[in-house]
């Protein structure tokens, strides 16, 4: 069946500008995830969904990053006023349900340039 | 100490090799274990869960030392195919977000023909 899908596969963007990254989880599955790596980085935890709610913000960066999930399904990254340390690839997983055993699947990720 | 902490590598080794590496973790009381692979610009994928009793996949044997808080992950008769970053998962630690999973930095394997 289909995987976990993002859009776009690419982006670059000027300093200073917003954008705005897509999440399509595999259907059915109520938990959603999001993390970004920096080159040669391991995964940072950016926030979690659980259906629409977001228990888990702790790891955002700071204000200029906010998410949305609607429907729960589609999940929304939104970074405001971009700056250079953001470029990254920005990936999400989805898993059936919440908790640690929960195998977590992976999206092909967005990568980001801020020039 | 890191929570999560593997050796980056890179691990050379020869087609055909026996190669391991481990994984050690920080909270004694995690849960769960999984190691991920990673190939280069491509998105993780689970490669295996990790069980108490340690679990076998094919040339893939990953083991659970509660005692020394590590895991382990071995590949027997390597691959050209097998050479990606290997990701050690944790349960269970500050800070891990989503339901406590922590991602360790990997440790990068080569094999050469």
């Amino acid at each position: 069946g289909a995987g976990v899908s993002q859009s776009p596969s690419n982006k670059v963007t000027e300093k200073g500008k917003d954008v705005e990254l897509r999440c399509d989880p595999i259907s059915g599955h109520t938990a959603l995830y999001w993390y970004r790596q920096s080159l040669g980085q391991g995964l940072e935890f950016l926030i979690y969904f659980q259906g629409n709610s977001a228990p888990d913000k702790s790891g955002l960066p700071s204000d200029r990053f906010s998410a949305e999930r609607t429907g729960g399904s589609v999940s929304t990254l939104t970074i405001q006023r971009t700056q250079q340390e953001d470029s990254a690839v920005y990936l999400c997983a989805s898993s059936p349900s919440s908790g640690e055993a929960n195998t977590q699947y992976f999206g092909p990720g967005t990568r980001l340039t801020v020039l | 100490r890191k929570e999560v902490e593997q050796d980056p590598g890179p691990f050379n080794v020869p087609e055909g090799a026996t190669v391991a590496f481990n994984c050690t973790y920080s909270n004694s009381a995690s849960q769960s274990f999984f190691w991920y692979r990673q190939d280069c610009r491509k998105e993780p994928k689970l490669l295996m869960s990790v069980y108490s009793s340690g679990n076998e996949d094919g040339r893939f044997t990953a083991q659970l030392n509660r005692a020394s808080q590590y895991i382990s992950l071995l590949i027997r008769d390597s691959k050209l195919s097998d050479s990606a970053t290997y990701l050690c998962v944790v349960n269970g630690l500050s800070g891990g977000g989503a339901d406590g999973l922590t991602f360790g930095k990997g440790t990068h394997l080569i094999i050469q023909p």
